[in-house]
């Protein structure tokens, strides 16, 4: 079946600096790829959407300049962190989905210090 | 945004016992409906999912019925297993694109 696999898995972070997570898809091409954020005991929000060589399309409320998202290949996108503050210590699941689904990865649990 | 909730917010069944878990949505053109298992710090796994073209789907032990007039969908498990424990959420596609919108999440608990 589909596999997306997401690095890292967890990350900690000083205040102010910058930390990029990967989400590939390894054995299909995905046409879109889609970023989420999940809190404690919450449910998943859409941060941005991306297609493979243009913009990402972010969901309001979400700072595109705080929230980088790079989709180079229709097998890799990556979302940097800018800036990092302790609000935005979360848990970033990312997806990836072709003709047949949606699979998910595995998620980065990221904590700011 | 879209409005997509779950209902209960938790559930706690004997081994053995059913579970049924309900999934309320508001776009009337979603026309994709999944069903996801999330265990603790990992991401989300498709479990079932149903098109808008049938009302009913059936995976061993697992099972979605859909409703499309009345906008809801259900998720059964019956025979639960204490590893059916975890955070189970529906998230149909929403807004006329490809994008999924998330419940509010049921855990479900499945006590021996």
């Amino acid at each position: 079946g589909a596999v997306v696999s997401q690095h890292p898995s967890w990350v900690i972070c000083k205040s102010g600096t910058s930390v990029k997570i990967e989400c590939r898809s390894l054995d299909f091409q995905a046409t879109t790829m889609f970023w989420y954020r999940q809190f404690p005991k919450q449910s998943l929000m859409l941060m941005a959407t991306s297609n493979e060589g243009s913009k990402a399309t972010y969901e309001q409320g979400v700072e595109k300049d705080k929230f980088l998202i790079n989709h180079a290949s229709l097998t890799l996108s990556t979302l940097t962190v800018t800036s990092a503050h302790p609000e935005d210590s979360s848990f970033y699941i990312c997806s990836a989905t072709d003709l047949y689904g949606y699979t998910f990865g595995s998620g980065t649990r990221l904590t700011v210090v | 945004g879209e409005n997509v909730e779950q209902h209960p917010s938790t559930l706690s069944v004997q081994e053995g016992d059913s579970a049924v878990i309900k999934c309320t949505y508001s776009d009337s053109a979603s026309n994709y409906f999944p069903w996801y298992k999330q265990e603790l710090g990992k991401g989300p796994q498709l479990i079932i999912d149903i098109r808008s073209n049938v009302g009913e789907k059936k995976d061993q032990r697992i099972a979605v019925t859909l409703n499309k007039t009345a906008k809801h969908f259900s998720l059964h498990i019956t025979e639960t297993q204490p590893e059916d424990s975890a955070v189970y959420f529906c998230a149909p596609i929403t807004g006329g694109g490809n994008k999924l919108t998330f419940g509010t999440g049921t855990q479900l608990k499945v006590e021996l």
